[in-house]
């Protein structure tokens, strides 16, 4: 079975930068595109970027200039970096699978991973 | 970016048919799908193409529509369908998500 897990701190200071972890058992990421969403406190969800199974990646241009996802294809992992970061980033961070052989709708999600941004 | 107009909230009684919209403003086609929400949890994908049903959804799930207009019907409603529904389109550059409509069992 597919599964996804975040791992990351819960607490990042303003200005700093944000890195979180999402490690992929049942599935290899060098197979299909894997994507982070976030939830803002409110339910907003805003879709930040995906990584591809080549490495490729897309980000939204809302983030563009601060964000950068990279993989450890030897550990099926990935990840997520977003620097400069402001109370507006506080969110709910999930990863998840989008659905393989097409880009348009993602069928396995992480849990989540709270992270606020605070002094 | 389109924008994905969802009502807030609804609330129903178990047994009864439910409607639930999601206008975007302009044409996404048929590349709509629909997440169930439970509290504390992530999202789980019920419908994607606007019409059909992901694997191990109940068949009380459906969904119709396409250009701007679609919509979520369950029917009939459970208990264990209280939750926040939202509506994500793959059409246009970035993906986007509606704000989610609320579904309250009375």
């Amino acid at each position: 079975e597919v599964q996804l897990q975040e791992s990351g701190p819960g607490l990042v200071k303003p200005s700093q930068s944000l890195s979180l972890t999402c490690s992929v058992t049942g599935y290899s990421i060098t197979s299909n595109y894997w994507g982070w969403i976030r939830q803002f406190p409110g339910n907003k969800m805003e879709w930040m970027g995906y990584i591809s199974y080549s490495g490729s990646t897309s980000y939204n241009p809302s983030l563009k200039s601060r964000i950068s996802i990279t993989r450890d294809t030897s550990k099926n992992q990935f990840f997520l970096q977003l620097n400069s970061v402001t109370t507006e980033d506080t969110a709910t961070y999930y990863c998840a699978r989008y659905y393989p052989g097409i880009k348009y709708y993602f069928d396995y999600w992480g849990q989540g991973v709270m992270v606020t941004v605070s002094s | 970016d389109t924008v994905l107009t969802q009502s807030p909230a609804l609330a129903v009684s178990p047994g009864e048919r439910v409607t639930i919209s999601c206008r975007a403003s302009e044409s996404v086609s048929t590349l709509m799908h629909w997440y169930q929400q439970k509290p504390g949890q992530q999202p789980t994908l019920l419908i994607c193409l606007a019409s059909n049903l992901e694997s191990g959804v109940p068949a009380r799930f459906s969904g119709s529509g396409s250009g701007t207009d679609f919509t979520l019907t369950i029917d009939p409603v459970e208990a264990d369908d209280t939750a926040t529904y939202y509506c994500q389109q793959s059409w246009n550059d970035p993906y986007t998500f509606g704000a989610g409509t609320k579904l309250e069992l009375k």
